[in-house]
């Protein structure tokens, strides 16, 4: 079965750093589509980042500059690198794998994780 | 920019009635890259629906998907108690890639 497990979140201060992890079991985090989507309070899901299976990576331009998404294939993980923080950052963080079905080229985000937390307030 | 503009934001309705719930795209897109997602409270989205039309796996046949264009529906034909949520439409945009959710529709007991 496939399962993500998200950690890493916390409280930080504005202009901190933190890095989550997001650990995969059940497939190969190399050879998929994997992407991170958060949830300020409240609010509705919003896109923050992507890679591909090629390893090319793609960011929201709410983040572009300041996250940095990569791969560890020892250890079948992902991680986001988030630097200077700020506080519209808080929210849930989920990974998710993504599906693309090459037969008819659907793309949908199948498998996800439950989510960390991350509170960036002083 | 596609836009996706999700309504009504908020449905009530009781359970074992019909529900309908638009996502609307501000330019045509391909429906092979529209999903929905229903998200519990305290929970992780779920998939439902992905390609506009084709159920997941494990998803009930109360769930149906269609449109195309720039108009989508996600049509839930008997509400159960686990589907007083929130639900989502999301598109994949291929230049320069990227996700895109709706608002979401919260649909709840009335």
């Amino acid at each position: 079965d496939v399962q993500l497990v998200e950690s890493g979140g916390g409280l930080i201060q504005p202009g901190g750093s933190l890095r989550l992890s997001c650990a995969a079991s059940g497939f190969t985090v190399n050879t998929n589509y994997m992407t991170w989507v958060r949830q300020a309070p409240g609010q509705g899901l919003e896109w923050v980042s992507m890679i591909f299976s090629g390893g090319d990576t793609y960011y929201a331009d709410s983040v572009k500059g300041r996250f940095s998404l990569s791969r560890d294939k020892s250890t079948n993980a992902l991680s986001l690198q988030m630097n200077s923080l700020r506080p519209d950052d808080t929210g849930v963080y989920f990974c998710a794998r993504v599906v693309v079905r090459l037969r008819d080229l659907t793309f949908s985000l199948d498998d996800w994780g439950r989510g960390t937390l991350v509170t960036v307030s002083s | 920019e596609i836009v996706l503009t999700q309504s009504p934001g908020t449905l009530a309705l009781s359970p074992g009635e019909r529900a309908t719930l638009s996502c609307r795209a501000s330019q045509s897109v391909n429906s092979n890259y529209l999903a929905w997602y229903r998200q519990k409270p305290g929970q992780a989205p779920r998939l439902l629906i992905y390609a506009a039309s084709s159920r997941a796996a494990g998803i009930p046949d109360r769930f149906s998907g269609s449109g195309s264009g720039t108009d989508f529906t996600l049509t839930i034909s008997r509400l159960e108690p686990e589907d007083f949520a929130v639900f989502y439409c999301q598109l994949y945009v291929t230049s320069p890639p990227r996700l895109t959710f709706g608002g979401g529709t919260k649909v709840e007991i009335k």
